[in-house]
């Protein structure tokens, strides 16, 4: 069974552009979750998505967004993008909400703002 | 903040047991314990989690104290594969908000 699928795996943008990222999480998980990991912060809670609808959120402002298709799949996207953006995205997918207890992390999209 | 202490660093012999500490003093009765390990340049691995009994699965056993502020995580024959950053965070079952890993321990397995 393939794991998460992120892409693109490395990416650089410049400040004020807007970027977005993509995940495929394991066939069959519904549940997907998104988390920023940079050195100083550590990693953080973006925001999860189940069935299509953001089901929580974490302390980011409104440049952060995300979505989710029908099949799974789930994109989030920075606008007006910050030299504070620079981290490691990562994606993570659980079977549905009820057995979240184990998360299944891609290997991120590492972006970087010049 | 992230709700965990843990050593910055540790050292294990190819092999023998590494027996990883945290500390999380504060956790609330429905905050399990949770580890997680990350290599290099690749998401973080689930290892194994616990409420209060101790655990044990393939890849390691748990072991939290009775008053639930500090567990250990134990690889019983550590490998040089297992050099990695081992985060341990407590958080309520349903809840990704506090999927906060904090700095971890890296832990480095030498042959």
């Amino acid at each position: 069974k393939a794991g998460v699928t992120q892409t693109p795996r490395y990416l650089i943008k410049t400040r004020g552009q807007q970027v977005t990222l993509s995940c495929s999480p394991i066939s069959g998980h519904r549940s997907v979750s998104w988390y920023q990991q940079t050195p100083g912060q550590g990693l953080q809670f973006l925001f999860e998505y189940f069935s299509e609808t953001q089901r929580n959120k974490g302390n980011f402002p409104g440049r952060f967004s995300g979505r989710q298709f029908s099949n799974s799949r789930s994109e989030m996207n920075v606008s007006t993008l910050e030299l504070g953006d620079s981290a490691l995205y990562l994606c993570a997918s659980s079977p549905n909400r009820e057995t979240n207890e184990k998360l299944f992390f891609g290997s991120g999209t590492q972006l970087s703002v010049l | 903040d992230a709700k965990t202490t843990q050593p910055p660093s540790m050292d294990c012999a190819e092999g023998r047991a590494a027996n990883l500490p945290c500390n999380h003093s504060t956790i609330s009765g429905n905050e399990y314990v949770y580890w997680y390990r990350q290599i290099h340049s690749q998401g973080p691995q689930y290892i194994i989690h616990g409420l209060k009994n101790n655990e044990t699965n393939e890849m390691a056993s748990l072991i939290i104290t009775e008053d639930r502020k500090s567990s250990t995580l134990i690889l019983p024959h550590a490998t040089l594969r297992d050099t990695a950053v081992y985060y341990c965070i407590v958080r309520a079952l349903y809840n990704n908000n506090d999927m906060r890993f904090g700095a971890g321990t890296r832990l480095t397995v030498k042959p």
